[in-house]
């Protein structure tokens, strides 16, 4: 299908352990992004890239790596989950500089 | 950095009702959207307005950029449209070309 697409939507995971979300977009957007959504705190950026190999820090990334091999792909991983990283996790993509963003469908990721 | 702020924090509607929700912005942007996050939490794109006015369907926004301000109104409220409104903005000149988020309109409607 076309768009953009996160997967899975929804894993639990134990402390400790090393996840990977997955997003694709179908668009070859130049722009792509990773936000967390929490209470109190809205959405907050992760991670963004600029195009494929370019990648840069967001507002809270510590505790996350980021890749961009294929301008489509843009996995996000937990190298070694923690409760706090508890949260609602948001994949965009945007053609270009300030331009609309669109927003994959979200992974619940809860980690005990 | 950009401040986003938003209100009413939240609305409580009839079935049929009209509404106005605001968002305030701290500095220049070239970039503002508005978004629904539906019951199921998906975010779905309403308007990409940084300027001037659009409309679609029972829904209009408004942006005054010079004034540092963006409007969302919903006519004749329907119980699909409860959710979260969310305002979005893109400082202006930023380099990240990150959306600074609102905290959100919460919106239940009313059978």
């Amino acid at each position: 299908d076309a768009g953009i697409t996160q997967s899975p939507r929804y894993k639990i995971t134990e402390t400790g352990r090393q996840v990977t979300l997955m997003c694709h977009q179908t668009w070859s957007h130049s722009y792509m992004f990773w936000y967390r959504q929490d209470l109190g705190h809205g959405l907050r950026l992760i991670y963004y890239s600029a195009a494929a190999d370019i990648t840069d820090k967001g507002e809270v990334p510590d505790g996350y790596v980021v890749s961009r091999s294929k301008t489509e792909n843009f996995p996000l991983t937990l190298e070694s989950a923690t409760r706090s990283q508890t949260s609602v996790y948001f994949c965009a993509s945007s053609p270009g500089r300030h331009t609309e963003a669109f927003f994959g469908q979200g992974t619940r990721l809860t980690v005990v | 950095g950009i401040q986003v702020e938003q209100s009413p924090p939240d609305l409580i509607l009839q079935e049929g009702a009209n509404s106005t929700l605001r968002c305030n912005f701290s500095d220049s942007v070239n970039n503002l959207q508005w978004f629904h996050q539906n019951p199921w939490g998906q975010l779905i794109n309403l308007f990409y307005i940084p300027s001037g006015t659009k409309q679609n369907g029972r829904l209009s926004a408004t942006t005054v950029a010079t004034e540092r301000y963006s409007l969302l109104y919903i006519s004749s409220s329907q119980t699909t449209d409860s959710g979260v409104y969310f305002c979005a903005v893109g400082e202006y000149g930023g380099a990240t070309n990150k959306l600074i988020f609102g905290t959100g309109t919460l919106l239940a409607v009313q059978p």
